[in-house]
């Protein structure tokens, strides 16, 4: 079952801040957080593990709530280099199987 | 260090013929996942490989096969080839293959059905 990401697109001026939010119908093992610039792959931001662990980089915040199936992420004081869309990947088993949501489009304007 | 690698970047085919995707993993990588990327949606997982074993498969027909190289390096066969597979087809790989390790994109091969 595809993850649901909202909103589709957001649009922001530089310095600030945006939620992208992740929502799943099933029980989740993990998220995995990636961001892809236009004609580039997709690069690892974060994994948010079922019982709290987290793993990726330090000026990337994010959130999981294992009861409601849900994961945020944060980007606080954007900058142009945010630009991009940004998926969340989810897997309800521990296989490293990820489920792509339809992705957010974020725009940072000077 | 070489990150994931693909081979070719663009590839042009017609309906009913088949083609090979090649992916090498970042060394020391041991799980490859292959997926599809239409234009404006997210990737579409196919396959996981992980010690020379499918681990996963996705929704796709039998048209699509994968197998991984005692290297760890893999390929994805189409086979009868459709308009609906134009696509960008994206390798992943980590660690292991469980779903705590990030996985590493490659670079992707762009394929065109004419």
């Amino acid at each position: 079952q595809q993850p649901v990401q909202s909103p589709q697109a957001v649009i922001l001026r530089e310095g600030e801040d945006a939620v992208i939010n992740c929502s799943s119908s099933k029980a989740l093992y993990s998220v995995h957080w990636y961001r892809q610039k236009h004609g580039e792959a997709p690069v690892f931001l974060m994994i948010l593990l079922k019982g709290g662990e987290q793993k990726g980089h330090e000026k990337i915040s994010a959130s999981f709530n294992e009861k409601k199936q849900q994961s945020s992420l944060y980007l606080t004081a954007s900058q142009l280099s945010y630009s991009g869309t940004y998926f969340c990947g989810t897997e309800t088993g521990s296989q490293g199987n990820l489920i792509f949501g339809k992705g957010t489009k974020l725009s940072v304007k000077p | 260090d070489a990150g994931v690698t693909q081979s070719p970047t663009h590839l042009i085919k017609t309906r009913g013929q088949h083609v090979t995707l090649r992916c090498s993993p970042i060394s020391g990588h041991k799980s490859v996942s292959w997926y599809q990327q239409v234009l404006g949606q997210g990737p579409q997982f196919i396959f996981q490989y992980y010690e020379k074993e499918e681990r996963g498969r996705g929704n796709f027909p039998d048209r699509f096969s994968a197998r991984q190289f005692p290297n760890y390096s893999s390929e994805l066969n189409v086979n009868a080839l459709l308009l609906g597979d134009s696509a960008l087809y994206l390798c992943a790989s980590s660690l292991r293959q469980d779903g705590n390790q990030p996985q590493h994109f490659g670079d992707g091969t762009r394929l065109s059905i004419l």
